[in-house]
């Protein structure tokens, strides 16, 4: 089966623009999750699909992100506008089940940086 | 706050041993795993302990002490393919999975 798969992989944007990363996860996989790690620190949770609705969004920093899952498939999330201490890897990660027991697959990540 | 400590970096020598541990702070707690991160690659889940004790998947075992809050990724037999980060994490319940800064493993010729 394919992966989780990111776009971009890295993106370079100015403090103020706004950027949106995507994600698409396995098919089939219900639970859809964004990570993000910023500067070497652990991997932060960020929010938590089912389907097309948010289960969990206690880990968002702020009302400048903004996640979709649109038909419960691929999920966009948005900074806007993105300031410097956004910069960091942001994972997105799907499961079929419980994410512990079953285990989380990944994608490769998008490197953004804003300057 | 919920947390996970792992030391930031460990080195080995090519064949030996190599223990990584981790011990967690967290208001609920199902299970730990630990995932293996080449760098600029996607982590990858290793295993999962829910229950006390030692599981064994070829070169790697990971084991888990509930009453200790404390568990740790033994790797053996090291390869140059195992220089990675390896992170903890643990299930607290809700379908929420919290991890650790990450491992930084180098491996010597």
């Amino acid at each position: 089966e394919a992966g989780v798969t990111q776009f971009p992989s890295h993106s370079v944007i100015e403090k103020g623009q706004t950027v949106t990363l995507r994600c698409d996860p396995i098919s089939g996989h219900d639970n859809l999750y964004w990570y993000r790690r910023v500067m070497g620190k652990e991997i932060k949770f960020l929010l938590h699909f089912v389907k097309e609705s948010k289960q969990d969004e206690s880990g968002m920093p702020n009302n400048r992100f903004l996640a979709e899952r649109t038909g419960g498939t691929y999920s966009t999330l948005k900074v806007q506008p993105a300031e410097l201490e956004d910069s960091g890897v942001y994972f997105c990660a799907s499961s079929r089940g419980q994410g512990g027991y079953y285990g989380y697959t990944f994608g490769s990540g998008t490197r953004l940086t804003v300057v | 706050g919920q947390s996970l400590e792992q030391p930031s970096e460990v080195t080995a020598v090519e064949g030996a041993i190599v223990q990584i541990n981790c011990t967690y702070q967290t208001s609920g707690f199902y299970g730990l795993s630990w995932y293996q991160q080449h760098d600029g690659g996607a982590p990858t889940f290793l295993s999962y302990n829910a229950l006390d004790g030692l599981e064994e998947t070829g070169r790697f075992s990971s084991f888990l002490s509930r009453s200790d809050s404390y568990g740790y990724l033994l790797l053996q037999e090291l390869q140059m393919k195992d220089s990675a980060s390896y992170f903890c994490a643990a299930s607290t319940g809700g379908f929420k999975t919290i991890f650790g800064a990450g491992t930084r493993l180098f491996v010597k010729a």
